[in-house]
């Protein structure tokens, strides 16, 4: 296990259409995270797993974004309809459970979408 | 929710010269803090946390100082060299809340040889 996997790395998609993003966690971890990230700026929550449970959303999640960890595995974010605005850096991450010494809360290097 | 401000956006420094990048956080119940080194196309990277019963860790050339009272932490980087140039990210995470973080905007931090 190499650490978090992110698929595809890069994203070109047109305006309107569907697009589906996988995160492949460190498979000890069983808390789960998805990010956005524009240019020059921090990345900023979106939303969080713990196992197959989705517990937390960001405002930011509008309600084109879905996500989902269906086994407790892996996690998919999909977007629909997208919009010019979409266009940025999806991180994911994943961590064990705090306050675990190994908390280990550690970043995927991210699909780049870009919608023309 | 938290807010966390980052200065300065840009720093430019001489190899071998010291560097240093300040946070402040809004909410007095953040009590982790991480720091991330980005490289350009490449994802975030924990390079040192404190955790707010110290006021101070260090690890090699790094160090993190944390003042709860006046609610702001620092990142110390001692003898820079070329391959410290990246953007650097600090983050808070509430108490209760240890599933999310609060990024600020990132430092680009720029080490001449």
């Amino acid at each position: 296990d190499t650490g978090v996997s992110q698929d595809p790395r890069h994203k070109i998609t047109k305006r309107g259409q569907n697009v589906t993003f996988r995160c492949d966690p460190i498979s000890e971890h069983n808390r789960l995270y998805w990010y956005r990230q524009t240019l020059g700026q921090g990345p900023e929550f979106l939303t969080y797993f713990q196992n197959e449970a989705q517990l937390e959303k960001s405002r930011l999640l509008s309600d084109r974004f879905s996500a989902e960890r269906p086994k407790g595995s892996f996690s998919t974010l999909e977007i629909q309809r997208t919009e010019q605005g979409d266009s940025a850096m999806y991180l994911c991450a994943s961590s064990l459970d705090w306050p675990n010494p190994r908390y280990g809360y550690t970043f995927g290097s991210g699909t780049r979408l870009t919608v023309v | 929710g938290e807010n966390v401000e980052q200065h300065p956006s840009t720093l430019s420094v001489q190899e071998g010269d010291s560097a240093v990048i300040k946070c402040t956080y809004s909410d007095s119940a953040s009590n982790y803090f991480p720091w991330y080194k980005q490289e350009l196309g490449k994802r975030p990277q924990l390079i040192i946390d404190i955790r707010s019963n110290v006021g101070e860790k260090k690890d090699q050339r790094i160090a993190v100082t944390l003042n709860k009272t006046a609610k702001h932490f620092s990142l110390h980087i001692t003898e820079t060299q070329p391959e410290d140039s990246a953007v650097y990210f600090c983050a808070a995470t509430p108490a209760d809340n240890f599933n999310k973080f609060y990024f600020g905007s990132g430092t680009k931090l720029n080490v001449k040889p």
